[in-house]
């Protein structure tokens, strides 16, 4: 298993662009999020999904979209690339292991830079 | 909305020494997590506590959950230099919607 899969893993946009991040998971987990990391700080929820056509907001979803047509995939749209929205990107995918836990698997980040 | 504290945000001990890392939530969790984050890589999930006054250990790892399920702590002992990184808590603010600590980075000197 590949696990989690991030592309690309550098990205340099100009203030304005727009740009999908691509996740994909071979692990048939239900669930998935995307997560940003900035200095200093934790990783903050953007969106998540719970299945197949499902996704929600999380803390900090402002200027991004998703969406999810299959199990597998979960991209990331930055509609209009703003250069707060610089961050290391991190996709996550999630099984259930007992109770309401969540054990999360995360891919190898998606560094972006806006100017 | 659900905060989670962790300190301290930074720790420099030299091998053998031990560490503990601490991790606070404004609310009560229905469970906690922890990652490892590796400088330059991404979070690793170590272990999740769930029972209130939980404790479990991973060799030198030893974790705890707080009684009032508000709180928990990473503990060391005896660190190598294999342990360097930073380490979060996430704590479970319902369903899939984790709320990372802030992180502690550890450095380990030999």
């Amino acid at each position: 298993n590949a696990g989690v899969t991030q592309t690309p893993k550098f990205q340099v946009l100009k203030t304005g662009q727009s740009m999908t991040l691509q996740c994909a998971q071979d692990m048939n987990h239900e669930y998935m999020s995307w997560y940003r990391q900035d200095p200093g700080m934790g990783l903050r929820l953007i969106h998540y999904s719970v299945g197949a056509g499902i996704t929600d907001q999380g803390e900090v979803p402002n200027g991004y979209n998703v969406s999810r047509s299959t199990t597998e995939d979960f991209p990331l749209r930055l509609l209009s690339a703003a250069p707060s929205q610089t961050s290391v990107y991190f996709c996550a995918s999630s099984r259930r292991t007992s109770g309401s836990s969540y054990e999360q698997y995360f891919g190898p980040g998606t560094r972006l830079t806006v100017t | 909305g659900q905060q989670v504290m962790q300190i301290p945000q930074y720790q420099h001990v030299q091998e053998g020494e031990d560490f503990t890392t601490y991790c606070n939530s404004s609310t009560t969790l229905s469970n906690i997590q922890w990652y490892k984050q590796r400088p330059g890589g991404h979070p690793v999930f170590l272990i999740q506590l769930v029972k209130s006054g939980e404790v479990k250990k991973q060799k030198r790892l030893t974790f705890q959950f707080g009684e009032a399920k508000k709180n928990s702590s990473l503990h060391i002992t005896a660190t190598q230099t294999t342990d360097v990184g930073t380490y979060f808590c996430a704590g479970n603010a319902g369903f899939q919607k984790l709320v990372f600590g802030t992180g502690t980075r550890l450095l380990v000197s030999p």
